[in-house]
């Protein structure tokens, strides 16, 4: 199995400008869950689908941020305008179920600078 | 407000000794506990997960959880050079959310 395929996996960008990261979860798995890391404030999530569907958008940080899963292989998520409080590193982690026992399997990472 | 807490380290151990690793939680409704392990610059990993009271041991790594002390701890016994790296303890409770703590640095000397 591939894993969690994440792209881009660096972006600079300027303030001001939309920033677009993608994922595709390992397939038949069908929970999705995006999260940013920095040195700050750690791991934290950012929102997650079960079945295309978004359950939990309670960590997304304001309006400028907007995620989409239009099937069950693929999610994106949006900064716009993107500000350089908005660098760090989002991962995009999949998951086989919701039981308590299911593991998250995450992503190599998107690096993201904007200057 | 869910928290995770980790004891913030930096920890240094030598080659051969045990690292001991602590992490406590806020949430008496905790289900299912992890301990990840994140190299710099890479993604967190999945190294051990445990689900009730008592010790789990995988190799060289023990996971230990008192729910009633809301205390869940991870033990390296014989670490190595290659065990350097972050540690994150992550709890799931009655929602499907893993709550992260954020992590403890471990760099083993040899």
């Amino acid at each position: 199995d591939a894993g969690v395929i994440q792209s881009p996996r660096h972006e600079v960008t300027e303030m001001g400008q939309e920033v677009t990261l993608r994922c595709k979860p390992i397939s038949g798995h069908n929970s999705l869950f995006w999260y940013r890391q920095t040195m700050m404030r750690g791991l934290e999530l950012l929102i997650y689908f079960n079945n295309n569907v978004p359950i939990d958008d309670s960590g997304m940080p304001e309006d400028r941020f907007s995620a989409k899963m239009p099937n069950a292989s693929f999610s994106t998520l949006k900064i716009q305008p993107s500000e350089p409080r908005d660098s760090a590193v989002y991962f995009c982690a999949s998951i086989l179920g919701l039981r308590a026992t299911d593991t998250q399997y995450f992503g190599p990472g998107t690096r993201l600078t904007v200057l | 407000q869910k928290e995770v807490e980790q004891n913030s380290g930096p920890l240094s151990v030598p080659e051969g000794a045990i690292a001991s690793l602590n992490c406590t939680y806020s949430d008496r409704g905790s289900q299912s506990f992890f301990w990840y392990r994140q190299y710099s610059g890479k993604s967190p990993e999945l190294i051990m997960s445990i689900y009730s009271n008592g010790d789990k041991e995988d190799g060289r790594f023990t996971a230990q959880l008192n729910k009633a002390s809301q205390y869940v701890s991870l033990l390296i016994r014989d670490s190595q050079p290659s065990d350097s790296a972050t540690y994150l303890c992550a709890v799931k409770g009655g929602s499907e959310k893993l709550v992260f703590g954020k992590g403890t640095k471990l760099t083993v000397n040899p």
